[in-house]
């Protein structure tokens, strides 16, 4: 299995809402990635979890909670979001770097509007 | 945070053409992969070049890295309209982190 599943595919919520998305691999990797991509824009890194601890944040609003329960999962907890966090929301993993693991494989992604 | 720029940032030509899109970097690195990324969709590894090789080749894909100007190109030879998709480049220092550079649009056109 080389997938990194991610659920929902699209989710629309509300500012008061909250919400969580999803990811899933079964590759064995040990790192986790949640990337933010805005239309025509590069993904943008904002969180990594290595060996299921929190190594990267990059200064992302406390608004977005991210947690990895298990080294296959990971979720990204919403909670009043504002409309400009409208954006394809990336998962992606990696073996561990050091075992030739610096291969990101991705996620479908989901596409978040918040209205 | 090492993040490349590529150029051009908008590519477009005909199916069977070459296609060349160059990143830049600004510090040392360990690595640099490239991706592609169909629309809406997630980024799908391409090729990885380490810092002691100069060129790499995988398929139509062609790889230069040259460390001294901290650039390297990616060339997709004989172009079908299923490479219609934007490329990023990922310099990597070796660790965990993996910071995409501004991307390259490419459009193949039948």
């Amino acid at each position: 299995d080389t997938e990194v599943t991610q659920t929902p595919k699209h989710l629309v919520m509300g500012m008061t809402n909250k919400k969580s998305l999803k990811c899933e691999q079964h590759m064995g990797h040990r790192a986790m990635y949640w990337y933010k991509q805005k239309a025509k824009k590069p993904p943008e890194l904002m969180f990594v979890y290595s060996y299921e601890k929190l190594s990267i944040n990059e200064s992302v609003p406390s608004r977005f909670s991210p947690e990895c329960p298990n080294s296959s999962l990971l979720n990204l907890h919403l909670h009043a979001l504002q409309p400009e966090d409208s954006a394809l929301y990336l998962c992606a993993s990696s073996p561990d770097p050091g075992q030739g693991g610096e291969k990101l494989f991705f996620g479908s992604g989901t596409q978040l509007s918040v209205l | 945070s090492q993040q490349g720029e590529e150029d051009p940032q908008a590519l477009s030509i005909q199916e069977g053409e070459n296609a060349t899109m160059n990143c830049s970097y600004k510090t040392s690195i360990n690595n640099l992969q490239w991706y592609r990324q169909n629309s809406g969709r997630g980024l799908v590894h391409l090729i990885l070049i380490r810092s002691n090789e100069r060129e790499k080749h995988s398929g139509r894909l062609r790889v230069t890295l040259d460390t001294s100007k901290k650039s390297s190109s990616l060339l997709i030879t004989a172009s079908r309209a299923a490479d219609t998709a934007s490329y990023f480049c990922a310099p990597g220092d070796g660790g965990n982190q993996f910071y995409f550079g501004t991307g390259t649009s490419l459009t193949v056109i039948p």
